[in-house]
């Protein structure tokens, strides 16, 4: 099992309608929770961050948390063709024994919104 | 304020050869990563320095060494380059430390090395 999993996609949707981002993560220590977006060619741009259980919400984004569950979502609603991108979840763990905790990211989903 | 800016954009390599890459933050920023991405494998992390004169590995350090010149600058380095690190390089830096769980990281604009 991966550390940090998610559905490579490509997820596609019409603008307008919500998209739905799923990741689970494998580690229980996990605190922090992290969506960043990144545009083809170009780098990771931080959207959300959550640290709690439950919805955090920044204009058309929500960020959901179930640390039970292990599972962490990105809501965007009214989808624009703008928000076509990869869509990459970090999870903030701890890789070994005695380490400082790291960021692991997966492997990034790919969402295509049609006009 | 630039933020994260990398040098080179792209470079191209013959096996064996060596190059450093480079990476400063104007963002008064603690800690530093350098991270490779590969399709298919999301990024990962090469090595990391949380604060100015401490560096330590992360999951892929074979075949790098680094180097925190200052607060600002942290550069990394192919001693002797390989196919397999044709990648595109990404540095990362953080107000807070590794330690800390409010690790909200940017991001540099990459460099894309080709290794033949």
């Amino acid at each position: 099992q991966k550390e940090v999993e998610q559905n490579s996609g490509p997820l596609s949707v019409p603008e307008g309608a919500i998209a739905s981002l799923n990741c689970t993560y494998s580690d229980r220590g996990s605190q922090s929770f992290f969506w960043y977006r990144q545009y083809s060619g170009k780098s990771p741009e931080l959207i959300m961050s959550i640290y709690s259980n439950g919805d955090k919400e920044d204009g058309r984004f929500t960020a959901q948390l179930n640390k039970a569950s292990q599972y962490v979502s990105l809501l965007i609603r009214d989808s624009q063709p703008s928000d076509s991108a990869t869509y990459l979840c970090a999870v903030h763990r701890q890789i070994s024994s005695g380490s400082a905790r790291q960021l692991t990211f997966g492997s990034g989903t790919q969402l295509t919104v049609l006009p | 304020n630039a933020g994260v800016t990398q040098t080179p954009k792209f470079q191209v390599l013959k096996t064996g050869q060596s190059m450093t890459l480079q990476c400063a933050q104007d963002m008064n920023h603690n800690s530093m990563y350098w991270y490779r991405q590969d399709p298919g494998m999301g990024l990962r992390l090469i090595y990391y320095s949380a604060s100015e004169g401490t560096t330590d590995k992360g999951e892929v350090p074979n075949g790098y060494n680094v180097s925190r010149l200052n607060k600002r600058e942290f550069s990394l380095r192919l001693e002797s380059a390989a196919p397999s690190q044709t990648s595109v390089y990404f540095c990362a830096s953080s107000e807070q430390g590794q330690a800390s769980s409010y690790n909200e990281q940017f991001f540099g604009p990459g460099t894309r090395l080709t290794v033949l």
